[in-house]
């Protein structure tokens, strides 16, 4: 089963902030938000990850909900290059995790 | 650079042919892992080394498979024997820690590798 689900795609103007959902409602105490992208014929790309508070980094916003069942990754002012799928991934902080992406977002940005 | 470097960037092999794939990590990072991506598929973990010690060598789908890291560095992931559903992009990644738990995973472009 999926702990995490997304919508499959997405389009935004470019300029424009892209909202990417996230729904994690049987999230457990101990794992983490993580966010990572991965452009075409390129490895994943590590974005931000949170616990419950707010995240801000130079790539993107991490926003998540107080009861912390969702949250939504945003990239303020989306480029060309920000085309990509996007995955939002549970990982708990108690050992080395074995990451596992779902079918993720597919973000296409418009010119 | 500073991230995790794969090479070769591809392999393009004859079946029953051994090949060795290698990864540099990010300076100081402790942990590496060895995943493999099909085309349109997920993430498949396949080796995780903690230092020059592999505690988890689950995900490796035969004994034609074969990892080992020296030095806390560098890390080898060899094929024997390569059958055409080899075919793929193995992809590795590495992390630190920090008082907080584990840092977060990143990779590197990986190598695609094809058998023909």
């Amino acid at each position: 089963d999926a702990k995490t689900t997304q919508p499959p795609s997405m389009d935004c103007a470019e300029g424009r902030a892209a909202n990417l959902p996230c729904n994690h409602s049987t999230i457990s105490g101990n794992e983490y938000v993580y966010w990572y992208r991965q452009i075409h014929s390129q490895g994943p790309q590590y974005i931000i990850h949170g616990l419950k508070n707010n995240e801000t980094n130079e790539m993107a916003s991490l926003i998540i909900t107080e009861d912390r069942k969702s949250s939504t990754l945003i990239l303020p002012h989306a480029t060309l290059r920000d085309t990509a799928v996007y995955y939002c991934i549970l990982i708990s902080n108690f050992g080395n995790e074995k990451l596992t992406f779902g079918t993720g977002t597919r973000l296409t940005i418009i010119p | 650079g500073a991230g995790v470097s794969q090479s070769p960037s591809n392999k393009v092999t004859e079946k029953g042919k051994d090949v060795e794939l290698r990864c540099d990590p990010i300076s100081g990072h402790t942990a590496l892992y060895w995943y493999r991506q099909s085309l349109g598929q997920g993430l498949e973990f396949l080796i995780y080394f903690q230092g020059n010690s592999a505690p988890d060598k689950s995900g490796l789908p035969s004994d034609r498979f074969s990892a080992e890291r020296t030095g806390g560095s560098v890390s080898t992931l060899t094929i024997q024997r390569t059958q055409q559903e080899d075919s793929a992009v193995y992809l590795c990644a590495s992390s630190g820690r920090d008082r907080g738990g584990n840092q977060p995973q990143h990779f590197g472009d990986g190598t695609r590798l094809s058998i023909l």
